[in-house]
């Protein structure tokens, strides 16, 4: 069993075009996130959701939009991509506060945009 | 300071070899810290976690020393497939954002 699914693996789509990412669960974590990592292998951290709030939110372009679902979910859609778009995006779930025992990522979805 | 601060190689070592990562970190409350390991397009995956003590794993130990604000990685005989990117993960705690190295890229060479 799957840990923390994501979907698609691999996704290649034009500029300008809307596009999703799904994500599940089924550690019983309260809370998820999405990362990107770019070609400079940065992790930089995009949004997180605890018990289905948002509790962070870093500075991304409202292009990008979240959503929660349940706690077990957690999708990205991104509007009117662009080439800058183009990256690895990791979604991971972990419980918080003094229950951190560190990250769960799924396998990510390699993001081509062209 | 960055908030988390890794070399980021790469280091290249021989089969063999023993190898240390440091990694320092700017938040003296953090509370928690982890050393995660991912390979070539690959997601990140939980080495370890850093506790106050040092722990142990087989080749692997990790050490922290909050005095001097950095958590190390040592990795004895070293094996070819221990070549990865090492990453250092600091926790503040509660809701606040755990914070990335950038990574250590380690290459062992036959």
């Amino acid at each position: 069993d799957t840990a923390v699914s994501q979907t698609p693996k691999y996704l290649v789509t034009q500029m300008g075009n809307d596009k999703s990412i799904k994500c599940e669960q089924n550690l019983g974590h309260d809370t998820m996130y999405w990362y990107k990592q770019d070609s400079k292998k940065f992790l930089k951290i995009m949004f997180s959701y605890n018990n289905k709030e948002l509790i962070i939110n870093e500075t991304v372009p409202n292009r990008f939009s979240p959503k929660s679902p349940d706690k077990a979910h957690l999708n990205l859609h991104i509007n009117s991509l662009e080439l800058g778009d183009s990256a690895v995006y990791f979604c991971a779930s972990s419980s918080l506060g003094q229950d951190f025992y560190g990250y769960t990522f799924g396998s990510g979805t390699r993001l081509t945009v062209v | 300071r960055k908030e988390v601060e890794q070399d980021p190689g790469p280091f290249n070592v021989p089969e063999g070899a023993t190898v240390a990562f440091n990694c320092t970190y700017s938040n003296s409350a953090s509370q928690s810290f982890f050393w995660y390991r991912q390979d070539c397009r690959k997601e990140p995956k939980l080495l370890m976690s850093v506790y106050s003590s040092g722990n142990e794993d087989g080749r692997f130990t990790a050490q922290l020393n909050r005095a001097s604000q950095y958590i190390s990685l040592l990795i004895r005989d070293s094996k070819l497939s221990d070549s990865a990117t090492y990453l250092c993960v600091v926790n503040p705690g509660g809701y606040q954002k755990v914070t990335f190295g950038i990574g250590t890229k380690l290459q062992v060479i036959p």
